[in-house]
Order: C-alpha cells, then sequence, then structure tokens
C-alpha cells in the first residue's frame, strides 16, 4: 500500500528558530501533497495544498511568510515554520494522494519553547 | 461554517456489539468521503471510503452508508473490538476525490470500545 513518510517525529525548538518537517511518499508519486494542522481535541485543518514544481495553495488565514511549502519531487514536500513563536506548537501532519485515497504522514509534534 | 460536521465527540460501547458513527455534511459537491481512524500523536490511518455514486460500501467488520438525500453518513463497525478506540474522522471531497482536491474534515468522534 501507499506509504507516506513524516520526518521529525517530534521537535522542540526555542523561539525565533526555524524548523523543517519532511513529507516523503515512498512508493508511489505525488504531485499534489496537503498539509494540515492539529490542535489538541481538535480537526485537522487544512494549511496549504502543496504541488510539485509550483507554488502552494495556501487556504484562508494561513501565513505563507510563516509556513514555507517547498515541494522540489514528486516524492518530497517540506514544510518550514519560520521565526517560530510558542503559539506555533501543534501537530503537524503530511498527507499525499495515493491508493486508496489519501495517506497520511504520521505526524510531527512542534513544541516552541 | 464547518462543511462536515461530526455531532457526537464520544462513543462508548461494549465489545462485540456494533458502534455507529456519524457524519453530516452540508456542502452537495462533496462526492466522495472517507473515514479515517486516528491514534493520539499519530497520523490518521485510511479505513473505507464511498463515492457519491454508492449508497454503501463494506470492507471486512467496516460498513459506511451513504444518503444523498439527507446528506449523511454513516460508519458501522461489528463486531465492535477494543482495538478500534480510536477518533474516527469523516471526510468528505469534491471532485470525485481527484488528486488536487482538498479533504474537509470533521471535528473526530472518540470511540471508546470496553472489554
Amino acid at each position: 500500500g501507499a506509504v507516506v513518510s513524516q520526518h521529525p517525529s517530534w521537535v522542540i525548538c526555542k523561539s525565533g528558530t526555524s524548523v523543517k518537517i519532511e513529507c516523503r511518499s515512498l512508493d508511489f508519486q505525488a504531485t499534489t501533497m496537503f498539509w494540515y494542522r492539529q490542535f489538541p481535541k481538535q480537526s485537522l485543518m487544512l494549511m496549504a495544498t502543496s504541488n510539485e514544481g509550483s507554488k502552494a495553495t495556501y487556504e484562508q488565514g494561513v501565513e505563507k511568510d510563516k509556513f514555507l511549502i517547498n515541494h522540489a519531487s514528486l516524492t518530497l514536500s517540506t514544510l518550514t515554520v519560520t521565526s517560530a513563536h510558542p503559539e506555533d506548537s501543534s501537530f503537524y501532519i503530511c498527507s499525499a494522494r495515493g491508493i486508496p485515497g489519501y495517506t497520511f504522514g504520521s505526524g510531527t509534534r512542534l513544541t516552541v519553547v | 461554517d464547518q462543511q462536515v460536521k461530526q455531532n457526537s465527540p464520544s462513543l462508548s460501547v461494549q465489545e462485540g456489539r456494533i458502534s455507529i458513527l456519524n457524519c453530516d455534511y452540508t456542502n452537495s459537491m462533496f462526492d466522495y468521503f472517507l473515514w479515517y481512524k486516528k491514534y493520539p500523536a499519530e497520523g490518521p490511518t485510511f479505513l473505507i471510503s464511498i463515492s457519491s455514486i454508492k449508497d454503501k460500501n463494506e470492507d471486512g467488520r467496516f460498513t459506511v452508508f451513504l444518503n444523498k438525500s439527507a446528506k449523511h453518513l454513516s460508519l458501522h463497525i461489528v463486531p465492535s473490538q477494543p482495538g478500534d478506540s480510536a477518533v474516527y474522522f469523516c471526510a468528505a471531497s469534491g471532485n470525485s476525490g481527484g488528486s488536487n482536491y482538498k479533504l474537509t474534515f470533521g471535528k473526530g468522534t472518540l470511540l471508546t470500545v470496553n472489554p
């Protein structure tokens, strides 16, 4: 089946630093990947749609300069949280269109201190 | 405006019984629906999906029913097992789930299956 690998699974960083999260489709090519954010006991909120070779499409209210998305190849998309602040602490999850349906990565727990 | 609603935040059932998780949607453009299971600090795991051209899809212990006129779908798990205890998310998509179309998620229902 389709597998999406997300790395790191957890990260702690200081305020003001940047953090990069990687999302790889291991056994299929994904022209489109999606980045979600989940707050405790809340739904998964779509942040942006990452398209290979083009700019990401951000959802309303998501700061594109803060959450940089790069989709340089058909198997890799990255999300960089720039100048992180404590309010950016959350669970970030990527997904890619696979068979069947959308396959999700295992998520990244970001804690900004 | 929440387009996908899971009105029951939690559900508790006995092992061996049926679990029924409900989901309502408001956007008539949705034509592809999925259910995911999620454990804390993990990504969602795909369970089952259904296209709007069907009203039922079955896979082992999991069956999804779709009532388009009521804009309602449900996930039935039978028999329920303690390992089924998790948060279940309903998600919907338009464009027949095409690769560029985003998923809209409900808030999830925490299922607890008691031994």
